[in-house]
């Protein structure tokens, strides 16, 4: 069964860092998802990989995919307090499976 | 609407008593999926449908849960003799049957269960 791994689960920034969330997967994909999360609120996509090395951004954030590897990663440039959510990867396989991972709550502090 | 939709959003209910909750895709989406969100937790799979093929029940908890979509379109999940357990966000999405396949989710159905 496919695996979803990320880290970290939890993480405080202060506003002006930079940093990475990654998130592995146990099984063959050459699809992996990010989301975001607002409190209370339901999940809004924000980028979409579809090949090895494929590489999004939008913004103070950048995804990127090695399949090889099983492995995306969001990068956060100079954080602001806008960016504070929680950040779900997540992995299609079988087609149509869709797994996600734990999810990640950033704070950003001023 | 234009995006997806779920009914009820806000369910209180008591141990034992049966629960349905709806769901309305996007128009012309093929894929169907329902998860449930634990208070502060990650998203838990609970089944998918995908045009008229059998679903993929695989990540359904107990035979006490049971989904339906009817008509390639609206989808109801069940929760027949609900337990605290139960207690979630229930969260329903649709997608396009196309090769980016990102999903589009409903603002869920929050189910308290006494």
């Amino acid at each position: 069964e496919l695996k979803v791994e990320q880290n970290p689960l939890f993480l405080s920034m202060q506003e002006g860092k930079n940093y990475t969330i990654y998130c592995n997967y146990s099984t063959t994909s050459d699809r992996l998802y990010w989301y975001r999360q607002d409190p209370g609120k339901s999940l809004e996509s924000l980028f979409v990989l579809l090949s090895n090395g494929a590489v999004k951004q939008e913004g103070r954030l950048m995804a990127s995919l090695d399949t090889k590897a099983r492995l995306s990663t969001l990068h956060i440039t100079a954080a602001v307090h806008d960016l504070s959510a929680t950040y779900f990867c997540a992995v299609r396989y079988n087609n149509n499976d869709m797994r996600f991972g734990a999810g990640t709550r950033l704070t950003v502090k001023p | 609407g234009a995006g997806v939709s779920q009914s009820p959003s806000n369910k209180v209910t008591e141990k034992g008593k049966d629960v349905e909750l709806r769901c309305d895709p996007i128009s012309g989406h093929t894929a169907l999926y329902w998860y449930r969100q634990s208070l502060g937790q990650g998203l838990e799979f609970l089944i998918y449908f995908q045009g008229n093929s059998a679903p993929d029940k695989s990540g359904l908890p107990s035979d006490r849960f049971s989904a339906e979509r009817t008509g390639g379109s609206v989808s109801t999940l069940t929760i027949q003799r609900t337990q605290q357990e139960d207690s979630a966000v229930y969260l329903c999405a649709s997608s396009p049957w196309m090769l980016a396949g990102e999903l589009f989710f409903g603002e869920g159905s929050r189910l308290t269960v006494l």
